[in-house]
């Protein structure tokens, strides 16, 4: 079936450093959705990648999807404590998302 | 607007016995599905219910089901509970085909003893 992965699944950084976190898959994605889950609560979505080579970006986090649409990218500068939280990847359908097992940060102040 | 209402928040359970949880979507939202997340399997599909149909169902056993009702909201059901259900249960809504943002309920969390 089909399969994001993700990588890494944990990343431990300074308060400033710069973070990112990647999705690949061995087929073609129909778009990809960046969701970002705080410790205890759920999934919130930041945004979705359709076109090729398409980059986005919402303040310090810029996310990037591959020219073949098989991987993207999402990086934040300059970490802050209210990055904090695991940050997932997922293929839309029309019906469900498929989820990547997520990249979980944290930032110490 | 209200965002996606889940209830309960949380259940313990005994193996054996069988669950229901609810969702109420955004308003205008015909679209639920449902997840299950875990530490170990992460965030899966369990199936999605758009004007009262199932359209996809996930790779989890039939002790897993769910249904939708005329005012989109939706129950899922588990039976004969299992020490592994233990989990979050997500509760996921859009406004309608194809999926260009889902917004999640809360969770409901599930301890099965």
């Amino acid at each position: 079936g089909q399969q994001v992965m993700q990588i890494p699944q944990y990343q431990h950084v300074q308060e400033g450093e710069d973070f990112t976190t990647y999705c690949n898959s061995s087929t073609t994605l129909s778009n990809i959705q960046w969701y970002k889950q705080r410790p205890g609560g759920h999934p919130v979505f930041l945004i979705q990648l359709v076109k090729s080579g398409e980059v986005k970006k919402q303040k310090r986090l810029t996310f990037q999807f591959g020219e073949a649409k098989k991987n993207s990218s999402l990086h934040i500068t300059a970490t802050q404590t209210t990055d904090v939280g695991t940050y997932f990847c997922a293929e839309g359908g029309s019906e469900k998302l498929v989820f990547g097992k997520g990249t979980k940060l944290t930032v110490n102040p | 607007k209200a965002g996606v209402t889940q209830t309960p928040r949380y259940l313990i359970k005994t193996r054996g016995q069988q669950v229901t949880l609810s969702c109420s979507p955004i308003s205008g939202h015909r679209s639920v599905s449902w997840y299950q997340q875990t530490p170990g399997q992460g965030l899966q599909f369990l199936f999605e219910y758009f004007s009262e149909t199932q359209r996809n169902k996930g790779n989890f056993p039939g002790r897993f089901s769910g249904r939708q009702f005329s005012n989109s909201r939706s129950e899922m059901n588990v039976s004969t509970l299992e020490l592994g259900d233990s989990a979050l249960y997500l509760c996921a809504s859009s406004s309608a085909p194809p999926l260009t943002e889902a917004f999640f309920g809360q969770g409901t969390r599930l301890t099965v003893v």
